[in-house]
């Protein structure tokens, strides 16, 4: 079983809907979690860091469930540039290697 | 604001060859991370190095070696190349401080494509 559990997708979505990405962990210990955005044959750029207490960035909320261990993150009014493979991702060990789930494609269509 | 830098981006070898990939980090970024991304896959971690010394190992096959030098730029060496090499290589960096507990933000290269023939 991977570390990381990501829903594949894809999402299709209208510009304007809601949608929202879970992941899953199994490392209990895991301390810190972020969700990445990437395009194709691009490199992940960070999106947001996730936080116990849920944090927002504009239209991107993202939360943390450690009793469930799953982390998420929801995309209001989505845009068309939205559209990319969102990572989930987790510190693992103490030098701080990044593990990533599978990602999920998001495409938003007019 | 500088990023990090890997060269080539692009590298067409055949099989059995040998490759070099670099990486130039964040300038006073302590700390380099390689991650392989093969098609259609999430990045896997190689390997890093925390003030030029190796500080983690993954998934990465004894053909591939990689260091830190000390103006803390990377190279990540790969030998007796395979087809299943193919992938894209990024570096990523970040300033870490692992006695004062910290962390931060790994900041990705643009990638290295590997094509292998």
């Amino acid at each position: 079983r991977k570390e990381v559990e990501q829903d594949p997708g894809p999402f299709n979505v209208p510009e304007g809907a809601t949608v929202a990405f879970n992941c899953t962990y199994s490392n209990s210990a895991s301390q810190s979690f972020f969700w990445y955005r990437q395009d194709c044959r691009k490199e992940p750029k960070l999106l947001m860091s996730v936080y116990s207490s849920g944090n927002e960035d504009g239209r991107f909320t993202a939360q943390l469930n450690r009793a469930s261990q799953y982390i998420s993150l929801l995309i209001r009014d989505s845009k068309l540039s939205d559209s990319a493979t969102y990572l989930c991702a987790m510190f693992s060990g103490g030098y701080n290697k990044l593990i990533f789930g599978a990602g999920t494609r998001l495409a938003v269509h007019p | 604001a500088a990023g990090v830098i890997q060269s080539p981006r692009h590298l067409i070898k055949e099989k059995r060859e040998t490759a070099t990939l670099k990486c130039y980090p964040i300038p006073r970024h302590d700390t380099v991370y390689w991650y392989q991304q093969g098609p259609g896959q999430d990045p896997q971690f190689l390997i890093s190095f925390y003030e030029k010394m190796q500080s983690d190992k993954g998934s990465i096959p004894d053909r591939f070696s990689a260091q830190q030098f000390s103006d803390y730029h990377s190279e990540l060496n790969m030998s007796s190349l395979e087809l299943g090499d193919s992938a894209l290589y990024f570096c990523a960096s970040s300033s870490l401080h692992v006695t004062s507990g910290g962390t931060d933000t790994q900041y990705f290269g643009p990638g290295t494509r590997l094509t292998v023939l």
